[in-house]
């Protein structure tokens, strides 16, 4: 079945540094991929959607300029947390579709930032 | 604006139990719908696809659909206390839109 990979799981940085976060779909490729960010017991938030080969498109009150996604690749999208802040630490979990769009999104195993 | 609705429970059912968790959906161009599963710290697994009205079968789990009604559901037969869990419905439109998530409803078998 389809795979994303997601890298690495966990993190932990120091205040004003930057994280990036790497998503892979493996075996499929994806135009689209879905960044989401989950504080512990709440819901699932999508951030951003990563479009390859053109700007992602980041949902209300989310800040474009801290949290820098590039889809290089129809296999890869990378989200970079910049100046991070201890507000940041949060689970990141990247997701994919494969072309076929009515398909399931695959989710990666997410990240667990933790900025002290 | 694309809504979809869960209870957040808990919802205790006892082991061997059937489990039945529900949803609903405001967008009536919706054309697939899915089931995840979260357990705590770790992310959604995809546990059930249903793109048509019935029920679709998958082990012990069955999904219903009822586009009618806009209503989606999942019941756990023989319920185990693995599967407690967040379970979230998650419903999809067309293109390259995401899917929109609902809040989940956390399930607890009790043994």
């Amino acid at each position: 079945g389809a795979v994303v990979s997601q890298h690495p799981s966990r993190v932990i940085c120091k205040s004003g540094t930057s994280v990036k976060i790497e998503c892979r779909s493996l075996d499929f490729q994806a135009t689209t991929m879905f960044w989401y960010r989950q504080f512990p017991k709440q819901s699932l938030m999508l951030m951003a959607t990563s479009n390859e080969g053109s700007k992602a498109t980041y949902e209300q009150g989310v800040e474009k300029d801290k949290f820098l996604i590039n889809h290089a690749s129809l296999t890869l999208s990378t989200l970079t947390v910049t100046s991070a802040h201890p507000e940041d630490s949060s689970f990141y979990i990247c997701s994919a579709r494969d072309q076929r769009n009515s398909s399931p999104l695959h989710f990666g195993n997410g990240t667990r930032l933790t900025v002290t | 604006q694309k809504e979809v609705e869960q209870n957040s429970g808990p919802l205790s059912v006892p082991e061997g139990a059937i489990a039945s968790l529900n949803c609903t959906y405001s967008d009536r161009g919706s054309q697939s719908f899915f089931w995840y599963r979260q357990y705590s710290g770790k992310s959604p697994e995809l546990i059930m696809s249903i793109y048509s009205n019935g029920d679709k079968e998958d082990g012990r789990f069955t999904a219903q659909l009822n586009k009618a009604s806009q209503y989606v559901s999942l019941l756990i037969r023989d319920s185990q206390p693995s599967d407690s869990a967040t379970y979230l419905c998650a419903v999809y439109s067309s293109g390259n839109t995401p899917l929109v998530f609902g809040k989940g409803t956390r399930l607890s078998v009790i043994a």
